[in-house]
């Protein structure tokens, strides 16, 4: 099944700094979204975009899609320690359309 | 709304239990489904629902039973419970498949 792969696997920045996760994938998609984890919590939806487009901004996160290269990233500007988490993307197949999750980039943002 | 819950949030149980964890949603939702997650493996989808009364097999079937009686429920069987199945089970729903998942706070399950 094709599946979302995050890069890097850990990622650890100074507050205020921007953190840039990539997702790559392997079939084409109906969509690619974005989701954090926090610390032993469910996973909360942060964004989706869709196969024909390229970026979309959501308060500080910006996504970018490339589908010729198969690939995403995800862009949180002006980190802060509340940002700590694990990021996955989940991409949902043309024609399957179930979502199919990564193995997730653990972000540390130090106060 | 509640969203998406769980219960139990943790369960302890020997090889060869069976039990029944259950998911519930108040968003009128037509798609459910339930993952687990493991160290280093992400989450992997063992069954879904696209409605009351279908359901369907994920990636990681073996060892559990769903069923969806109702728009609201969908309950997840394991059978048999065995070591390979300790994991934390997560619940979701969506108005529609492939689309944003709202998910529960999840189950830690440990088979002794």
């Amino acid at each position: 099944s094709q599946q979302g792969e995050e890069d890097p696997q850990a990622l650890s920045i100074q507050e205020g700094e921007n953190a840039t996760m990539n997702c790559s994938y392997k079939t084409s998609i109906n969509n690619l979204q974005w989701y954090r984890q926090n610390s032993g919590r469910g996973l909360v939806h942060l964004i989706l975009i869709r196969s024909n487009e390229r970026e979309k901004h959501s308060g500080r996160l910006r996504v970018t899609l490339d589908t010729s290269k198969k690939s995403s990233s995800l862009l949180i500007t002006a980190s802060r320690a509340a940002d700590t988490a694990s990021y996955f993307c989940a991409t949902s197949g043309a024609g399957s359309y179930q979502l199919t999750f990564g193995k997730g980039t653990k972000l540390s943002v130090i106060p | 709304n509640a969203g998406v819950t769980q219960t139990p949030k943790f369960q302890v149980l020997k090889t060869g239990q069976s039990m029944t964890l259950q998911c519930a949603q108040d968003m009128n939702h037509e798609y459910m489904s339930w993952y687990r997650q493991d160290p280093g493996m992400g989450l992997r989808l063992i069954h879904y629902s696209v409605g009351a009364g279908i359901t369907d097999q994920g990636e990681v079937p073996n060892g559990y039973n769903v069923s969806r009686s109702t728009t609201e429920d969908f309950p997840l069987r394991l059978l048999s419970a065995a070591p390979s199945q300790t994991s934390v089970y997560f619940c979701a729903s969506s108005y529609l498949q492939g689309y944003e998942q709202y998910f529960g706070p999840g189950t830690r399950l440990t088979v002794t």
